[in-house]
Parts: C-alpha cells; structure tokens; sequence
C-alpha cells in the first residue's frame, strides 16, 4: 500500500499561492494521485488527480516529479473558503478489496485575510 | 442534479440499539463505499461494493454490515452500536473499471450519536 504523508497544517493569506506537498516514497507503476478537499460536516470533494508531470484544472494545478515519489497540490490565490482539509491519495483502479483507497491524515488548510 | 444523499443527516441511538444508515445515489456509480470518520481523523473505509460483489476491510468490526439491494442504495447496519461507533458515516461512489482511480462522489454524511 503506498502510504502518503502531508504536513499536519498550514497558514495563508488570502490571495497568495498555497502548495501542499504530499509524500508517497513506495508508489506502485499503476497508482494515481488524488486529492480530495473537505470541509467541516461536510464529504470530501474530488479537486485533481494526475499520474506524473503536470495537470491543471479550474481549480487547482498539481505537480508530479519524475519519479513520482511525492506530489504537489497548488492552489492559486487562494480565499477565505478555501480553508478546509486537504487529503492526498495514491492508488489504482477503484480501490478493490486491497483497500488501497486510504486517506492520509490530510493538511488543514487556515486562510487568513 | 445527480448526486449522492445520505439520510438523515443526524442519527441518535441508545447504546446496543440497531441502527441502518441509508445512501441513495443517482449517479448510476456501481461502486458505492461505506467509510467512518471521527472527529478530526480521516476517513477510515469501511468496506465497498463493486456492483454486487461485497468487500470488507480486514479490520472492519463484525458490528458493521452493509447492504445493496440495487445500484442506487446502499445501507449500513450497526448490529449493536458502542461508544466508539459514534462517528460521521461517509457514503461514497465511483465508477469502476481499471485505469485511473475513479474519482469518489461522497455525500455529507450521517453524523451518528449513541447515548
């Protein structure tokens, strides 16, 4: 199973640039990265996923070096709503009963005005 | 819009007192997942479902069952709920197939209390 590993949390301010970095050392050939954001009482929402370089949505860009051993969540000019939880996961296919779909303890995200 | 739902979104029970969670979802996803998340932890998955074909993580207490009668519901049962089931019980869904993870389309949740 590839672990992953995030920092506990962060501070911004609103309107900086916020890069979340994720570890995940033992990624297997077939895992994807995903990150997911999520806010209190409420499910975890789908931002990115990427399998290497780099993939870029309305929302958030992510980075993937080479080899692959850790990732990059960055999100541009962030505001006060983007204060949530943000959770990095490595895996392939649907999760499967190797229950490879677990969830990092995530980065609690603080945006500050 | 289509989306998953989790009712109710708040659950009271009494200590030992059986209790089902329910998820409908209308995504027509045929993977649908029960994950438990207690304050300020991850989520923890529970088990899933890949169409019928039911699968229970290795440490997933036998106090938690799981039905699918169809692809748009799912439920939990908790044959006899402790003090440490108190959680927010996530449902969630994805496509299945290999490739890429399937994104995970999860409801809000049923926060679940036992007195």
């Amino acid at each position: 199973l590839a672990k992953t590993t995030q920092p506990i949390s962060m501070d911004s301010y609103e309107g900086q640039e916020v890069n979340i970095t994720c570890s995940h050392n033992n990624i297997a050939t077939n895992d994807y990265i995903t990150w997911y954001q999520q806010f209190p009482s409420q499910g975890p929402r789908f931002i990115i996923q990427g399998y290497k370089t780099k993939v870029t949505n309305e929302v958030a860009s992510l980075f993937i070096p080479a080899d692959r051993k850790s990732s990059t969540l960055s999100l541009p000019r962030v505001s006060l709503s983007d204060t949530a939880v943000y959770y990095c996961l490595v895996g392939d296919n649907y999760g499967g009963s190797q229950g490879n779909l677990i969830f990092g303890k995530g980065t609690k995200l603080s945006v500050k005005p | 819009d289509a989306m998953v739902i989790q009712n109710p979104r708040y659950q009271v029970t009494q200590f030992g007192k059986p209790v089902t969670l329910s998820c409908s979802q209308t995504l027509n996803h045929n993977v649908m997942y029960w994950y438990q998340q207690k304050s300020s932890q991850a989520p923890k998955l529970l088990f899933h479902y890949y169409d019928k074909d039911f699968n229970n993580e290795a440490d997933t207490p036998d106090n938690f069952q799981s039905r699918r009668p169809n692809t748009s519901f799912c439920f939990l049962d908790i044959r006899s709920p402790g003090l440490g089931d108190a959680a927010m019980y996530l449902c969630a869904t994805s496509r299945g197939g290999t490739g890429p993870n399937q994104p995970q389309h999860f409801g809000d949740g049923t926060r679940l209390s036992i007195l």
